[in-house]
């Protein structure tokens, strides 16, 4: 069965803040994502991985950088946190290649204060 | 600008009666259309599935149905159950296989004893 780990559930920073969120996947996927959920907006992507040291940006990657050093983790960046960065923050892991869904870890909800 | 829209927020259903849960999109280029599932406090998990190429797909209880020249998805749910109340996430990607999917807002499902 497919683990996804995020590091933590809840998770409060103050404005200006460098906010590191980890997670870690068990099933040697090659893809690894972050999302980012609010109310109203559904989930949207901030940015994805593909491979080890490689990253694509998603729709909303403002404000947020990514680190893929190892193919289990991938780690999401709030380089100055802000108030509009509070939200629920979910990632997720598929295999490349054949059709696999993107399976998703339990989420860590951020508040920036 | 939304390209995957679930227009309704919420939908209360009675125990044993189809649930219908509701998706439209606007960018003609999607092909792969998803439903996920969502719990409070855990992450999305993945429901099912279908190709633009088929009109239906059927997995036990749930079935989804495709009008692509609606630009339309459903969810049916027959007979439904307690355990369904949950939030639903409608999805849509390019090819399946797909890394990047898109995600509409969400409908709240409770079913009602």
């Amino acid at each position: 069965d497919v683990k996804v780990t995020q590091s933590s559930r809840y998770l409060v920073k103050r404005t200006g803040e460098k906010v590191f969120l980890e997670c870690v996947q068990d099933m040697d996927h090659e893809n690894m994502f972050w999302y980012r959920q609010d109310p109203g907006l559904g989930l949207r992507l901030i940015y994805f991985s593909y491979d080890v040291k490689m990253k694509e940006k998603g729709d909303i990657p403002e404000g947020y950088s990514v680190s893929r050093e190892k193919k289990e983790r991938f780690s999401l960046i709030l380089e100055s946190a802000s108030t509009n960065q509070t939200s629920m923050y979910l990632c997720a892991s598929s295999r490349d290649g054949v059709f696999g869904p993107q399976h998703f870890g339990d989420g860590t909800r951020l508040s920036i204060l | 600008d939304q390209q995957v829209k679930q227009n309704s927020p919420s939908l209360s259903v009675q125990e044993g009666r189809i649930s219908i849960l509701n998706c439209d999109y606007t960018n003609s280029m999607f092909d792969y259309f998803l439903w996920y599932k969502k719990y409070p406090a855990e992450g999305p998990t993945f429901l099912i599935s279908i190709s633009s190429i088929k009109d239906k797909n059927e997995d036990g209880r749930f079935t989804v149905f495709l009008n692509k020249s609606a630009k339309h998805l459903s969810l049916h749910i027959v007979p439904s159950q307690p355990g369904d109340s949950a939030v639903y996430f409608c999805a849509a990607s390019e090819y399946e296989g797909a890394q990047k999917l898109v995600f509409g807002q969400g409908t709240r499902l409770t079913i009602n004893p």
